[in-house]
């Protein structure tokens, strides 16, 4: 089993639109910390947001992290054109020095 | 300021041939990673660098692929002879801390595409 697992979509979504996406990983420490990346097409990917067990916004971007149920989600309220990207749920290793990357979940905004 | 900057961009070779990837990390970044993402698959971690001493290669595939970073500047990774399954993207990224809880984030550059037919 991956240790970090995602629907890879696509997700196609107007704009205006509320999107969730889920993540489930395994293998984890209690201190175990995950973050979501953003990568868009043939570009490298860059970091969006840490994830939080108390829940963290950033603008129109809420991530989630339940530990008892070993998921975490990214909701993404107002859709924008430019929120079209691969979203890449990211764990981070024991050792603190290595990111384990889900295979992503892309997301298609439409007009 | 220049982000992590990879070099080449693509790069095809024949089964049996040898390529070399650069990497030149964020100025004043002790640390750098290889990456790579092979068709379809997620990103997996290669190995990290803290100067220019490997502290973690457990990613490295096999013996064909070679890490350096001689100075603690500037990153290449030889895979020499390649296989058709070395194709993919390698991504490079460094970081200024090597502890990623804090922030996790990490400068990746925008990767060099492999193929290997």
């Amino acid at each position: 089993r991956k240790e970090v697992e995602q629907d890879p979509g696509p997700f196609n979504v107007p704009e205006g639109a509320t999107v969730a996406f889920n993540c489930t990983y395994s293998n984890s420490g209690s201190s175990q910390s995950f973050f979501w990346y953003r990568q868009d097409c043939r570009k490298e990917p860059k970091l969006l947001m840490s994830v939080y067990s108390s829940g963290n916004e950033d603008g129109r971007f809420t991530a989630q992290l339940n530990r008892a149920s070993q998921y975490i989600s990214l909701l993404i309220r107002d859709s924008k054109l430019s929120d079209s990207a691969t979203y890449l749920c990211v764990s981070l290793s024991g050792g603190y020095n290595k990111l384990i990357f889900g295979a992503g979940t892309r997301l298609a905004v439409h007009p | 300021e220049a982000g992590v900057t990879q070099f080449p961009s693509h790069s095809v070779i024949e089964k049996g041939q040898t390529v070399t990837l650069r990497c030149d990390p964020i100025s004043g970044h002790d640390n750098l990673y290889w990456y790579r993402r092979v068709m379809g698959k997620e990103i997996k971690f290669l190995l990290h660098f803290v100067k220019e001493s490997k502290q973690d290669e457990s990613g490295m595939p096999n013996n064909r692929f070679l890490a350096e970073r001689t100075g603690g500047t500037y990153s290449t990774l030889k895979v020499q002879p390649a296989e058709l399954e070395d194709s993919g993207v390698y991504f490079c990224a460094s970081s200024l801390t090597g502890r990623l809880a804090n922030t996790g984030e990490l400068f990746f550059g925008e990767g060099s595409r492999l193929t290997v037919l």
